[in-house]
């Protein structure tokens, strides 16, 4: 059972928009930053949203994140086949004092 | 080019012990916080441990609290995961990724197996 609650799978066609939600508590996500990954099987997983909201170098504009209160959410638009992964959130916790992720989403590009 | 390369994984068997190697290159690892994350087979990702950029603080999920340690060796720009006690629930993918939770985990490793089996 995950700190961070994420819904196991979403779905939708090749460019339409998907958003990933990502439900903590006041300990970790109603304090802290969020930040949003991106795993395809068998490759290191590769880091797209941090300090919320702010895309890395080389992210596309089509990923864009968002936290409101205790919650965070990780959007894609314009979907393409090689959006296809699993997408976890993450922060650090501070009454457990540990990082934590969110259970994972399953994107399937339709 | 920026690269952490991990090393050191197998099979072992339960009660055994491991040491994973993280390899840096194209950076300077004691500039940075490190991290170990894994991945037990068709599970997420699961946040084990971190260390601080001098070495002197570090934490541990509670389930690795006591048995696994992490390090570091400036001199040789390694990271280490000191692996003790093994269980088979140990049994994971472990990356090691550099960076906080606010800046984001932003380099990670292509991941070493450890497997924990009689």
């Amino acid at each position: 059972q995950s700190v961070l609650t994420q819904p196991p799978s979403v779905s939708a066609a090749p460019g339409q928009k998907v958003s990933i939600s990502c439900s903590g508590s006041s300990s970790n996500i109603g304090k802290y930053y969020v930040s949003w990954y991106q795993h395809l099987p068998g490759t290191a997983p590769k880091l797209l949203i941090y300090e919320s909201y702010k895309r890395p170098s080389g992210i596309p504009d089509r990923f864009s994140g968002s936290k409101s209160g205790t919650s965070a959410t990780l959007g894609i638009t314009g979907l393409q086949a090689g959006d296809e992964a699993d997408y976890y959130c993450g922060t650090w916790d501070f009454s457990l004092s540990v990082g934590v992720f969110g259970g994972g989403t399953k994107l399937t590009v339709l | 080019e920026v690269q952490l390369v991990e090393s050191g994984g197998g099979l072992v068997q339960p009660g055994g012990s491991l040491r994973l190697s993280c390899a840096a290159s194209g950076f300077t690892l004691s500039s940075y916080w490190m991290n170990w994350v894994r991945q037990a087979p068709e599970k997420g990702l699961v946040w084990v441990s971190r260390i601080s950029t001098d070495g002197t603080d570090t934490d541990y999920a509670d389930s690795v609290k006591g048995r696994l340690t992490i390090s570091r060796d400036s001199a040789k720009n390694t990271l280490y995961l000191q692996m003790n006690g093994l269980r088979a629930e140990d049994t994971a993918v472990y990356y090691c990724a550099r960076g906080t939770w606010q800046n984001g985990l932003d380099v990670w490793g292509q991941g070493t197996t450890v497997t924990v089996s009689s």
